[in-house]
């Protein structure tokens, strides 16, 4: 089976730092990355995708992410956070073949203004 | 305007009751999937149906059932026999290989 693992529980950071979340996931085969944000009070919603081509994606509200295939990672980046970023990120993954997602535990993110 | 629709909000059980969570969807989505949540535990799958008058158990199924007797509804019953149902629940649809997600219901024991 498929697993996701986020390595940051919690991230603490001041507005304008720089943000990197990690993720990798454990699948043989070839897969679908994703990056979801839950905002308080909000809807789970796609932050950015990797399926195939250039490995490095851009999302929304400045959101980047990196697919390494070797090192089977697809971190999160943002040069400058917001206090609006505050928010929970959760990393998902799903073979293209294949019916289910599997998501990781999920890294809360507060950012201090 | 377009979406998953779950309800209730929030929602209380007694012990030995059964409870149903509703999910509606007007995206015209084959797939549709339910997720329990829990605080450091991420989504964890719990059943999913790829097609009306189908659906297969994810990786926590033990103590809920579910139906699909229309492409817009997929709702999940919580039976007596999950012993600790009380999780934030979420239901998604799929398109392509995005899901789209509702607000939650929340299960709580009373």
């Amino acid at each position: 089976a498929q697993s996701v693992s986020q390595h940051n529980h919690h991230v603490i950071l001041s507005e304008a730092a720089s943000l990197e979340l990690g993720c990798n996931y454990s699948y043989g085969g070839t897969v679908n990355l994703f990056w979801y944000v839950q905002y308080p009070g909000q809807h789970l919603q796609l932050l950015l995708k990797y399926f195939s081509g250039d490995p490095l994606v851009k999302g929304i509200k400045g959101f980047e992410a990196e697919f390494i295939k070797s090192k089977f990672s697809f971190n999160l980046r943002k040069p400058s956070v917001q206090w609006s970023d505050t928010a929970e990120y959760f990393c998902a993954v799903n073979s293209n073949t294949g019916n289910q997602f599997y998501f990781g535990t999920g890294t809360s993110l507060t950012v201090i203004p | 305007d377009g979406g998953i629709t779950q309800s209730p909000k929030y929602l209380f059980r007694k012990e030995g009751q059964n409870v149903t969570l509703s999910c509606e969807q007007n995206l015209n989505h084959d797939a549709m999937y339910w997720y329990r949540q829990d605080p450091g535990q991420g989504l964890r799958l719990i059943y999913y149906s790829q097609i009306v008058n189908d659906f297969q158990k994810g990786d926590i199924a033990e103590g809920y059932s579910v139906s699909r007797e229309k492409k817009e509804s997929f709702p999940l019953t919580v039976t007596s026999a999950q012993k600790n149902p009380t999780a934030f629940y979420l239901c998604a649809s799929r398109q392509g290989d995005i899901q789209y997600f509702g607000a939650g219901t929340r299960l709580s024991v009373l």
